[in-house]
């Protein structure tokens, strides 16, 4: 089935540096959503996006969507230890009837205080 | 955040045993979801209901056998699994797109499944 790939897969960063990953799609996705996971929990949304070309911030985070459509990118300003955890994108693909989002496998960020 | 429950938090099962899962959302949606999460692999879905209807089964073994009664509840009947049925399983819903123009998906904490 449709995959996503992430990059980076994991982030090793000094607190107060800035971050960016992004997620590409084979096919022309309509949807980009970003997820954290926290160890033990589920996924938060952060951010949804539905327009090639939309930025939308949410605090120190803002998000892309490419484009191209086959694209998005997060990203996160003045890193904090509290960014550490698992950043997921998710994408729905305009060619898929019903509501299966494509997941990609994650960006593990580690901040160092 | 108390949109998203699911309960057990953790559940430690023999492949013999019969147990389930439970999920319920308080936000007036219309369409829940099984996801399994295993480590380092993208979230695996395994069913989708709309309006309390089965839309989609992802090839999911009948060892997994899930339940809508209503469109807040969402059950997952689990009886002689495998150890590779380890996980984490989580419970999403979301507003039937085709009602709502979106496709925002939330999710519950997840039940730590490990399988013995």
């Amino acid at each position: 089935g449709q995959q996503l790939n992430q990059s980076p897969q994991s982030m090793f960063i000094q607190e107060g540096e800035d971050v960016s990953m992004n997620c590409t799609s084979s096919s022309i996705f309509n949807t980009w959503l970003w997820y954290k996971q926290d160890p033990g929990e589920g996924p938060v949304l952060l951010i949804a996006l539905y327009k090639a070309g939309e930025l939308t911030s949410n605090g120190r985070l803002t998000a892309q969507f490419g484009i191209t459509r086959k694209d998005s990118f997060l990203n996160i300003s003045a890193s904090i230890p509290s960014d550490v955890g698992i950043y997921f994108c998710a994408g729905y693909d305009s060619m898929e009837y019903g509501n299966k989002l494509v997941f990609g496998a994650g960006t593990i960020l580690r901040v160092k205080s | 955040e108390t949109g998203v429950t699911q309960t057990p938090r953790h559940l430690v099962m023999g492949m013999t045993n019969k147990k389930s899962l439970k999920c319920e959302q308080h936000l007036g949606h219309n369409a829940m979801y099984w996801y399994k999460q295993s480590a380092k692999k993208p979230l695996e879905l395994m069913f989708v209901y709309n309006f309390k209807e089965q839309t989609e089964n992802n090839s999911v073994p009948s060892r997994f056998s899930p339940e809508c009664p209503n469109s807040s509840h969402l059950f997952l009947h689990l009886h002689t699994l495998q150890p590779e049925d380890s996980a984490l399983y989580l419970c999403a819903s979301s507003q039937a797109p085709w009602t709502s123009g979106t496709y925002e998906q939330y999710f519950g904490p997840g039940t730590r499944l490990t399988v013995t």
